[in-house]
């Protein structure tokens, strides 16, 4: 069974900074491609950002670009990431998911709330 | 980037009855499109990958249909946990986009 376990959420102030873990089990980790999804409060889905292993290569959405670093540690099974200068519009509830060219499988999700 | 378009913004439907929801690219992705359900609280849920199969354990009465641009997505009769909001997906390339959603609702 699939397992995707995010943390590292929290309340967060304008300008600051926070790091979101994903724990996988349940699929061999190491050539999947895994990818971040977020979800305002009362609003739609957003792709946010994908790690593809085939491609080497990270991407992003325009809205969080140079902001926000997306890693992974294989001997951990565990993607992250790096949420740099926060606003308003970055509060959200963040999903890790499992890509498999569509998104087929979801964490729970962690929520960000960037406040003052 | 593409831009998901998906129709209508929400349904008022009885339980047993069929519903078709729909979902248009600005351009073709071909059958790159899959569909999701979220109940409230809880992630999103895949049900239809390449316009339409079905995914791992999703019953027979959801069904999807299309390339190109146009797809649709039908349930042939509503359960009541069906009543949630519905997300289209194109992967056909980046950035991914999803459609605003339908929320079909107990009529």
């Amino acid at each position: 069974e699939v397992k995707l376990l995010e943390s590292g959420g929290g309340l967060v102030q304008p300008g600051g900074s926070l790091r979101l873990s994903c724990a996988a089990s349940g699929f061999n980790f190491n050539i999947n491609d895994m990818t971040w999804v977020r979800q305002a409060p009362g609003k739609g889905l957003e792709w946010v950002s994908c790690f593809s292993v085939s491609d080497i290569t990270t991407y992003y959405a325009d809205s969080v670009k140079g902001r926000f670093t997306m890693s992974r540690d294989n001997s951990k099974n565990t993607v992250y990431l790096q949420m740099n200068s926060l606003g308003s519009g970055d509060t959200a509830v963040y999903y890790c998911v499992k890509n498999s060219g569509f998104f087929d499988a979801w964490g729970q999700g962690t929520m960000v709330t960037v406040s003052s | 980037e593409m831009v998901m378009t998906q129709s209508p913004a929400t349904l008022s439907v009885s339980p047993g009855e069929g519903v078709t929801l729909s979902c248009r690219a600005s351009e073709s992705v071909g059958s790159s499109l899959a569909w999701y359900r979220q109940k409230p609280g809880q992630a999103p849920r895949l049900l239809i990958y390449d316009a339409s199969t079905r995914a791992t354990g999703i019953p027979d009465r959801f069904s999807g249909s299309g390339s190109g641009t146009e797809f649709t997505l039908t349930i042939s009769s509503l359960q009541l946990e069906d009543f949630a909001v519905y997300y289209c997906l194109h992967y056909y390339k980046w950035p991914r986009t999803f459609g605003q959603g339908t929320k079909v609702e107990i009529k």
